[in-house]
């Protein structure tokens, strides 16, 4: 079974651009959520959406904004980009099963560089 | 909100035995997980205690003190591959399912 997949590996934008990565989740997963993690720093959550519908916001600005398809793939876009954007951005499914552990699996991640 | 404390850094040889230690403070508590990541690569799941005591999974264990708000990642016979950093995360019974991750532990295992 193919895990979570995320485009584009890398990218490279400058400041005030925006951008748009992009998440399958594993097959019957249902949940997205997404996370930036800066060098050195654990992953900071961003969005979750469950079933199309945004079930969680961290503490990001609106620059921000997220949203899930009905074949539960997912796309987080980023506007008017900052040097500080610069980080990995992972993408994160699960069965959002309402008992624990609701395992997280993580894809490989989106690397963005703000020029 | 929440927050979880973990060293930055351990050191080890390998076939050592190694703990790394997680405080947390949160508004809500549902259960305390770990993560591997490796250089460049994705976290990946090692294991999640949500009541107090030992669970075990192979070469690592995973312990939690609810009232102490303290857990530990305990990896034994430690290999080469082991090198990498190590998340623990908490999920809060807020309704939101996605986890609070601490800074991490880089674990460098040494010949």
């Amino acid at each position: 079974d193919a895990g979570v997949t995320q485009s584009p590996t890398h990218l490279i934008k400058t400041r005030g651009q925006h951008v748009t990565l992009r998440c399958s989740p594993i097959s019957g997963h249902k949940s997205v959520s997404w996370y930036q993690q800066v060098l050195g720093q654990g992953p900071q959550f961003i969005f979750q959406y469950y079933e199309k519908e945004e079930r969680g916001r961290g503490n990001f600005p609106d620059r921000f904004s997220a949203r899930q398809f009905p074949n539960y793939s997912s796309e987080l876009n980023v506007n008017a980009l900052l040097l500080g954007d610069s980080a990995l951005y992972l993408c994160a499914s699960s069965l959002a099963r309402s008992r624990a552990p609701d395992t997280q699996y993580f894809g490989p991640g989106t690397r963005l560089t703000v020029l | 909100g929440q927050s979880l404390e973990q060293p930055s850094e351990v050191t080890a040889v390998e076939g050592a035995i190694v703990q790394i230690n997680c405080t947390y403070q949160t508004s809500g508590f549902y259960g305390l997980s770990w993560y591997q990541q490796h250089d460049g690569g994705a976290p990946t799941f090692l294991s999640y205690n949500a009541l107090d005591g030992l669970e075990e999974t192979g070469r690592f264990s995973s312990f939690l003190s609810r009232s102490d708000s303290y857990g530990y990642l305990l990896l034994q016979e430690l290999q080469m591959k082991d090198s990498a950093s190590y998340f623990c995360a908490v999920k809060v019974d807020t309704g939101r399912r996605a986890l609070t991750f601490g800074s991490g532990t880089r674990l460098q295992v040494q010949p």
